[in-house]
Formats: C-alpha cells, structure tokens, sequence
C-alpha cells in the first residue's frame, strides 16, 4: 500500500505569514494528490486536487504543487481561518486511495 | 446547496451489526459517485468504501471488505452503508462524501460531506 508522510506534523505560524506542508508519497503516484483542511468538529474540506487544481470557492491563496512523489501545499498571506488541521490524499485507482497523517496549522 | 446527512450511528457491541444512512439533496444524486470516509478519535480520515454513480461497480478497503455493503437508492437519493461483525476498530465518526467528478466520472476527490455521524463499538 501507499503510504503517505506529512511534514512538519505540527506549525505555528502568524496571520500574514506564508507557509508550506510537504506530503511526500512512498511511491509514484503522478498527480494523483489532494488536500484538504479540517476544522475541530468539522468534515474535511477539499482545497486542492490533480496536485495544483483549486477546487471552486478556494481562496487563491491557498496552492498545490509536485508530481511523483513529492507534494507541497502552500498557503499565502495567512488568515485567521486557516489554522486548521490539514490532510493530503492520494488517488490512484480504487482501492488505492489513502490519507496522510496531517499536519496541524497552530496560531504563533 | 449541496447537502448530505448521516443518520444511524450509535453504540453496537462487538460482532453486532449496523446500517448509516446519508440523505442528499440540492445536487443530482443519480449522477455522481459516492462514498464513505470514517475518523477515528484523533485520527486522520479513512477511505472506506465507493459506488458508482449507477450502482454498477463498488470498492471497499482491505479493512472492511467482506463485513460492509455499500449501497444507494437513487430514487430516495440516498446512501447506505450496512456494517456487519463490527471490531472496536470500526469506532468512528462515518462521513458520506461526494466524488467531484461530473457524468458519474470516480475522480477520486471528495467536494462534498456530511457532518457525520459516530460508530461506536464497544462492549
């Protein structure tokens, strides 16, 4: 199975900032990555797709990018609605089709 | 407004079983591919299992294969998911999601969920 590591698993950050997830793949999945934001209490949120699609409503400055095995979500220009906890997700095919572990995205 | 909302989750002991239902509404249910995705407490999310938007073809991870069924009723735009000889593992918070996928295409990426609801397994 695919297996899917999330770096760092925990940030501080300040609103304004601009900060960075990697999602790193233990093999090759092309483009086959997305990511979504959680909330405490809340379903996740699909932010990004296909690696680099933003999903209709997103803000843009919330971008996606990588190919293979190496993928990074980045955010500009913090808010204070983005500290949440955010997940990649990789798609193959059926039934290869996992999240990583998340990354949790804590106000400075 | 697209909208989805479980419904049948609660406590279950060990080997007992269980059906969740997902209401849809303000979208073409027919026409996309749903699934379920389950958190357990602290937990990152879980794919679980998919259905074609036709009912034709399903998918079930490695983990509940052979103890779940999924299902849906297009003309009750709803989804199901029947759970048999549940494991403590099972306990969960059960989303339903929607594949953004158009023309009942499987993409793989969830636009829409509910907000859940919780399994319990445990004696």
């Amino acid at each position: 199975a695919i297996q899917l590591t999330q770096s760092p698993s925990s940030l501080s950050a300040s609103v304004g900032d601009r900060v960075t997830i990697t999602c790193r793949a233990s093999q090759g999945i092309s483009s086959g990555l997305g990511w979504y934001q959680q909330k405490p209490g809340k379903a996740p949120k699909l932010l990004i797709y296909d690696a680099s699609s933003l999903e209709s409503g997103v803000p843009s400055r919330f971008s996606g990018s990588g190919y293979g095995t190496e993928f990074t979500l980045t955010i500009n220009s913090l808010q204070p609605e983005d500290f949440a906890t955010y997940y990649c997700q990789q798609f193959n095919s059926y039934p290869l089709h996992t999240f990583g572990q998340g990354t949790k995205l804590e106000i400075k | 407004e697209e909208q989805l909302l479980e419904s049948g989750g609660g406590l279950i002991q060990p080997g007992g079983s269980l059906r969740v239902s997902c209401a849809a509404s303000g979208f073409t249910f027919s026409t996309y591919a749903m699934s379920w995705v389950r958190q357990a407490p602290g937990a990152g999310p879980e794919w679980v299992s998919t259905i074609t938007a036709d009912a034709g073809v399903t998918y079930y991870a490695d983990s509940v294969k052979g103890r779940f069924t999924i299902s849906r009723d297009n003309s009750k735009s709803t989804l199901y998911l029947q759970m048999n000889s549940l494991r403590a593992g099972d306990t969960a918070v059960y989303y339903c999601a929607k594949d953004r996928g158009l023309f009942g295409y499987t993409s793989g990426w969830y636009n829409a969920w509910g907000q859940g609801t919780l399994v319990t397994v445990s004696s």
